[in-house]
């Protein structure tokens, strides 16, 4: 079957330094990729997306980039705040609108 | 604009009680509905899904049922709760038919005792 993973379950930065958030995809047929953040007891907030015909899109302060030869997904937060302090994942959804999602990396800001 | 509401926020059941967990949206018509269960460090699982009134689909057998009796409701249910239920369940809800991003809502923290 098809499989979202993260490369690195845990992540701690300093505040103010960027962070660099990893996510590896298996299926090439995938068209559209999501970046969710969530906050503890709280669901997923989508934060940005990217389609398969870009490899760069830029949000607030966010980035995401996808490279499709490696089949990997990033997400680089710019001058990360302790608000930033959340469980990311990625979403990968594939014809028929099918959803995978990653299991999440837990970014810690230190303050 | 679009929100999502669910509730309760916090259930604790006893085993063998029964279960109704409601999603409403708000600012959309006839959006596609999903329930999933979170585990402790582990991915979404898709329960349900409807992209219309009465219409749902179950991606994996289990304890629990879904209906949709308004466009923008969605009800999760069980008559008899087992242990293994317990978890943390998430609605969302989407529209289009393609390539298109799913919303949450802040989900359900359900403990079975």
């Amino acid at each position: 079957g098809e499989s979202v993973g993260l490369h690195l379950p845990t992540l701690s930065v300093q505040e103010g330094d960027n962070s660099i958030i990893n996510c590896a995809y298996s299926n090439s047929a995938s068209d559209y990729f999501i970046w969710y953040k969530q906050e503890s007891g709280k669901g997923p907030q989508f934060i940005i997306d990217i389609r398969s015909n870009m490899d760069k899109r830029q949000g607030q302060r966010v980035t995401v980039l996808l490279n499709k030869t490696v089949k990997h997904l990033s997400l680089q937060i710019a001058a990360t705040q302790p608000g930033d302090s959340a469980v990311y994942f990625c979403a990968e959804i594939a014809a028929g609108n099918q959803f995978y999602f990653g299991t999440g990396t837990s970014l810690t800001v230190i303050p | 604009s679009q929100t999502i509401h669910q509730w309760p926020a916090t259930l604790v059941q006893p085993v063998g009680s029964p279960l109704s967990l409601e999603c409403t949206v708000e600012g959309t018509s006839n959006p596609n509905l999903y329930w999933y269960r979170q585990a402790a460090g582990r991915g979404l699982q898709l329960l349900f899904y409807s992209v219309g009134i009465g219409q749902i689909s179950s991606e994996v057998p289990q304890n629990l049922s879904a209906s949709r009796p308004q466009d923008r409701q969605f009800i999760l249910s069980s008559k008899k709760l087992l242990l293994s239920d317990s978890g943390f369940y998430l609605c969302a809800w989407s529209v289009g038919s393609e390539l298109v991003a799913q919303h949450f809502g802040d989900g359900t923290r359900l403990s079975i005792l």
